[in-house]
């Protein structure tokens, strides 16, 4: 079985500076793909970037992008120039590439509080 | 995206009693997946919902306890029977296409639901 784990339960960053969400997964499997979802107080999971694990480049999306690091199973979120409507909750998530696997591991999560 | 809403968005409930939590899409989807987040826990996979088959639960959730219908490729419904206050929490249904598995999974806003 896949688990995932944050090792940061808890993260504060100032706003308009860099933060880097660390999450690892143990998985014997080589093709899988990987989320990093947002959780605000309204508690609405939104998908903030996924990245496929065939492929190399890392995955960005405008202020997020992931360092993925296939051989670690590492996969960090990065979040720069914050805002404070970054401060949420943040899950990172594995899925099977599997076609009978869609369901979705979760790590602990990390509460990323954001100052102004 | 898939479009979901969850019925009722909160609810506070009685010992013993049971309450059944609507999950409508508004395009047909192949799966479809119950989570319970408990308070201040990440998303634990409660069941996988296909259409025209019998949900299959995670190792700690029974069918008795926790009822699925899925009556078509739109709409799914999650009973939370014989409640008690352990059963606090949030309950997200989740939708998925099977053959496609890197497209990422959306979330409903979620029910939260408070036993007394």
């Amino acid at each position: 079985a896949q688990t995932v784990t944050q090792s940061q339960p808890e993260m504060s960053v100032q706003e308009a500076e860099t933060v880097t969400l660390s999450c690892t997964y143990d998985t014997s499997e080589s093709d899988y793909y990987l989320f990093w979802y947002k959780q605000p107080p309204s508690r609405q999971m939104i998908l903030v970037i996924r990245q496929e694990a065939y492929k190399q480049q890392n995955a960005t999306e405008n202020r997020f992008s992931v360092n993925f690091q296939k051989a670690a199973k590492s996969f960090s979120l990065k979040i720069s120039d914050s805002q404070l409507g970054d401060a949420a909750m943040y899950f990172c998530a594995y899925r099977s590439a599997r076609r009978t696997g869609n369901m979705l591991t979760f790590g602990g999560g990390t509460r990323l509080m954001v100052k102004p | 995206s898939a479009v979901i809403s969850q019925k009722p968005s909160r609810d506070i409930c009685q010992r013993g009693t049971s309450l059944t939590i609507q999950c409508q899409v508004d395009s047909q989807v192949t799966m479809m997946f119950w989570y319970r987040q408990q308070p201040g826990q990440s998303l634990t996979l409660i069941a996988t919902a296909n259409q025209g088959s019998e949900a299959t639960y995670e190792s700690g959730f029974v069918i008795d306890k926790f009822p699925i219908s899925r009556p078509n490729l739109t709409f799914s419904t999650l009973t939370v029977s014989n409640m008690s206050p352990e059963d606090s929490s949030i309950y997200l249904c989740s939708v998925g296409r099977g053959g496609d598995s890197n497209q990422p999974q959306h979330f409903g806003d979620g029910t939260r639901l408070s036993i007394l």
